[in-house]
């Protein structure tokens, strides 16, 4: 079935770095574009950072340009996330999303369940 | 820098009707920035609920429904259901690669 599954979050103090990967299974990882979604503990959803399905163009939230960068390997079928320069107010659920593509661009239609980044000394 | 609003909190009665929206800091809310709107329960996944401002992704129930009302996005939700009760989250593309969440809206059915 179509799946999507993090790994790689933990603690880790701040001013460090950290890789999340996503890995992908059930569909042509290569046709999709694909996003980071992140939720501090008790907030809302805010979104992170999209790459188109080729790679050709990285979009990022103010909050982290500059600090996290998005990639993907189609031969894996894996999406990452590292994230330098790590800070207190980047520790939150980090979920990866498919974008739906199609008829039905700009929405997020498939969700991984996420991992926990937790930025503290 | 551009913020979506969505008001904090809804009840509704079991079978009752309840509207969400989903407006722009500046400006109207069109179909041009395809909202869509999720679901989420407490330690889940996001579910995918509309997209494109009226269109339901598959297997949702058609108790749910998008719109556009005066300069906002709108959710709404026919005949609520115990089950209903969640956060709910609009999302808008901004253009130029740029998505933003409001800030969710918590039902409560009771």
């Amino acid at each position: 079935q179509v799946q999507l599954v993090e790994s790689g979050g933990g603690v880790v103090q701040p001013g460090r770095s950290l890789r999340l990967s996503c890995a992908a299974s059930g569909f042509t990882f290569s046709a999709y574009g694909m996003h980071w979604v992140r939720q501090a503990p008790g907030k809302g959803l805010e979104w992170v950072a999209v790459i188109w399905y080729d790679g050709s163009n990285q979009y990022y939230a103010d909050s982290v340009k500059g600090r996290f960068t998005i990639s993907r390997d189609s031969s894996k079928n894996t999406l990452y996330l590292q994230m330098n320069s790590l800070r207190g107010e980047d520790t939150a659920v980090y979920h990866c999303a498919r974008d739906c593509g199609g008829d039905c661009s700009y929405a997020l239609d498939i969700w991984g369940q996420g991992t926990m980044v937790t930025v503290s000394s | 820098q551009t913020v979506v609003t969505q008001e904090p909190s809804f009840s509704v009665s079991p079978g009752g009707t309840v509207t969400f929206t989903c407006g722009l800091s500046s400006g109207s809310v069109s179909t041009s920035y395809y909202p869509s709107w999720y679901q989420q329960t407490p330690g889940q996944a996001p579910r995918t609920l509309i997209y494109r401002t009226n269109i339901r992704s598959s297997g949702v129930p058609d108790r749910f429904s998008g719109s556009i009302l005066g300069n906002k996005a709108a959710l709404t939700i026919t005949g609520a259901q115990a089950d209903d009760e969640s956060d709910y989250y609009c999302v808008l593309y901004l253009g130029s690669g740029m998505w933003v969440f409001g800030g969710g809206t918590k039902l409560s059915v009771l």
